[in-house]
């Protein structure tokens, strides 16, 4: 069973800094495009960045240059590294798989992760 | 990327069919066939129901189906059901293999 499960989340600062990880079991993780999505609560869906098989990563226009994504292939894990953190950053962050590497069909997601960016 | 720009609401009662839109540019919708649909139930993550504009993953009920004309995607649900009750995005690709995402529309089944 493919699970993916994201922890880091808290309140942080504005300015400050937090990394986002996501546990991935089930499925060969290195073979498969990763995703961040984001949710302010209560609103819509967002795509934050992703990370192609062959290591090649792409950001939002929004997050670009202040975060990174990045996969440890020997631990299964996804991460988001997030600095000058804003308070529009504040939202729930799911971590997601790419189907098969269209950049557009997220079949597994996982539960979750709140960041909130708040003095 | 501009979100695509879906309907806020749709309602139906248990037996009938409804249909949501979601219409994006040449440059998303209508240049690509990467069209996603996923069901958000309160405070749970997305689940897909669609991919690739009318492509169903496994577990996923026949009474969802999507189509495409053009730079309009919809999705419909046939024998709507209470549990169908949640709300519902369209994601669509787009040159840069990245998604973009619709605004989102709350099904309320009456």
């Amino acid at each position: 069973e493919v699970q993916l499960v994201e922890s880091g989340g808290g309140l942080v600062q504005p300015g400050g800094s937090l990394r986002l990880s996501c546990a991935a079991s089930g499925f060969s993780f290195s073979s498969y495009w990763m995703h961040w999505v984001r949710q302010v609560p209560g609103k819509g869906l967002a795509w934050v960045s992703h990370i192609k098989s062959d290591e090649t990563t792409t950001y939002a226009d929004s997050v670009k240059g202040r975060f990174t994504i990045s996969r440890d292939k020997a631990k299964s894990t996804l991460y988001l590294q997030m600095s000058s953190l804003r308070a529009e950053d504040t939202a729930v962050y799911y971590c997601a798989r790419d189907l098969y590497g269209s950049g557009s069909s997220l079949d597994s997601w996982g539960q979750g992760t709140l960041v909130t960016v708040s003095s | 990327q501009s979100a695509l720009t879906q309907p806020a609401s749709v309602s139906g009662s248990p037996g009938q069919s409804i249909t949501i839109s979601c219409t994006g540019t040449s440059s998303d919708v209508g240049g690509y066939n990467y069209v996603s649909w996923y069901q958000q139930r309160p405070g749970k993550a997305p689940k897909l129901m669609i991919y690739d504009v009318s492509h169903r993953p496994s577990g996923v009920s026949n009474r969802f189906s999507g189509f495409k004309s053009g730079n309009t995607a919809a999705l419909t649900i046939s024998g709507l059901q209470a549990e169908d009750e949640a709300d519902y995005y369209c994601s669509s690709g787009t040159g840069k293999n990245t998604p973009v995402f619709g605004g989102g529309t709350k099904l309320t089944v009456l």
